[in-house]
């Protein structure tokens, strides 16, 4: 059963336009996610992350929204650059997980010049 | 973040043998995190390696397969034994931030069973 779902394996942008990357959990006890990017050949990059207790976490170019009620949160990329063509993981905790994370299966961003 | 290096960064290996991991990190941490990443595939937690104590393996994972060494604060092996094409994989190192809950990984390394 996949807890952290991305339903979008791969999404195509025009630069400097805004990338909207979503991801669904269905775990009601996570309350922590986190954004990673991982280019080929190498390890995932944190990026960004958010607490339950927000809804919103911006840092730079990047904005993490959060619905509980939902169960959905979103990275929106503001303005697409082309080095931000990665693949882009959603990961989830709970607080009571000895801080595991469970990962989605990542999107593949592209942005077009 | 901490710098995290990982060896051998590939390996082309037969049927049957092992093969020995290594994660080195440039500063002590507490909680070191083996991952598996198969082709097309994402990030799938093998273990957590404390020091001092045996590693806690997740479901679908079993020590004999698996074994993992963490010797100190700063260190850690995985070693895939008795390879099959099935394990052909990326294998990843983590050790948590000051954040605790995010993780920063080390490059991987790249697995090709034949």
């Amino acid at each position: 059963d996949q807890q952290v779902k991305q339903n979008s394996p791969s999404l195509s942008v025009q630069e400097g336009r805004i990338s909207i990357l979503n991801c669904d959990y269905t775990n009601s006890m996570f309350d922590y996610f986190l954004w990673y990017k991982k280019y080929p050949a190498e390890g995932p990059t944190f990026l960004i992350s958010i607490s339950s207790i927000k809804d919103k976490n911006e840092d730079g170019r990047f904005t993490v929204f959060l619905n509980k009620s939902a169960k959905h949160l979103s990275l929106h990329i503001v303005p697409s650059q082309p080095g931000d063509s990665a693949v882009y993981f959603c990961a989830a905790s709970a607080s009571d997980s000895n801080y595991q994370l469970i990962w989605g299966a990542g999107t593949k961003l592209i942005i077009k010049p | 973040s901490a710098v995290i290096s990982q060896k051998p960064s590939r390996d082309i290996c037969q049927r049957g043998t092992s093969l020995t991991i290594q994660c080195q990190v440039d500063s002590q941490v507490t909680m070191m995190f083996w991952y598996r990443q198969q082709p097309g595939q994402s990030l799938t937690l093998i273990a957590t390696a404390n020091q001092g104590s045996e590693a806690t393996y997740e479901s679908g994972f079993v020590i004999d397969k698996f074994p993992i060494s963490r010797p100190n604060l700063t260190f850690s092996t995985l070693t895939v034994s008795n390879m099959s094409p099935e394990d052909s994989s990326i294998y990843l190192c983590s050790v948590t931030g000051t954040g605790e809950w995010e993780q920063y990984f080390g490059p991987g390394t790249r697995l090709t069973v034949t």
